[in-house]
């Protein structure tokens, strides 16, 4: 069956601090990854997506993540966290020839300042 | 411009009663899909509309649930002799449609507590 992966359920980090949250995927054919984030009180807006081309996808807030093929994976990144980056974020697939879109479990990032 | 509302925001009912949820997509857009998110979990996939039709309703968990948008609009959610275990956020989201890579643009939400 198809699903998603998320490492950490929650993270607590400092301001300026590197943030990395892990995404992996099970799917073996073409898929579009998808980081959404949910502010509180807030409703799932998308942070960034990757459907093809250049593996390395920048969305906003200056947030990246990385497609690695090989490794089923989607990782998000951003170099120095500030503490507005306080949220629950959610990884994503869609897989090809779908339009429904499977997401991990979430991980809740405090970021202290 | 008006994103995804949905109604109510906060659903109270008693195990065994009949629920409707409603969603309002953003305007001009084709697809809908509603999507439920239970406490610690993300969003799973309930049914997708494609237009007037649902292209896939393959998440609906049984036949308590069903869901309708007959005008291409607006869509319910409809959920028979409620269970405790339905209690959890019902979300609805929408977009352009065609091509599939299109974001979808999510709702608020409705709160479903089956007491």
């Amino acid at each position: 069956a198809q699903s998603v992966s998320q490492h950490n359920h929650h993270v607590i980090l400092s301001e300026a601090a590197s943030l990395e949250l892990g995404c992996n995927y099970s799917y073996g054919g073409t898929v579009n990854l998808f980081w959404y984030v949910q502010y509180p009180g807030q409703h799932l807006q998308l942070l960034l997506k990757y459907f093809s081309g250049d593996p390395l996808v920048k969305g906003i807030k200056g947030f990246e993540a990385e497609f690695i093929k090989s490794k089923f994976s989607f990782n998000l990144r951003k170099p120095s966290v500030q503490w507005s980056d306080t949220a629950e974020y959610f990884c994503a697939v869609r897989p090809g020839g779908y339009n429904k879109l499977i997401f991990g479990a979430g991980t809740r990032l405090a970021v202290h300042p | 411009g008006a994103g995804v509302s949905q109604t109510p925001s906060n659903k109270v009912t008693e195990k065994g009663k009949y629920v409707e949820l409603r969603c309002d997509p953003i305007s001009g857009h084709t697809a809908l899909y509603w999507y439920r998110q239970s406490l610690g979990q993300g969003p799973e996939f309930l049914i997708y509309f494609q237009g007037t039709g649902a292209a896939d309703d393959s998440g609906l968990p049984n036949d308590r649930f069903f869901a309708v948008r007959p005008e291409g609009s607006v869509s319910t959610l409809k959920i028979q002799r409620t269970e405790r275990g339905d209690s959890a956020v019902y979300l609805c989201a929408s977009s352009p449609g065609e091509p599939s890579y299109n974001e979808q643009f999510f709702g608020p939400g409705t709160r479903l507590t089956v007491l």
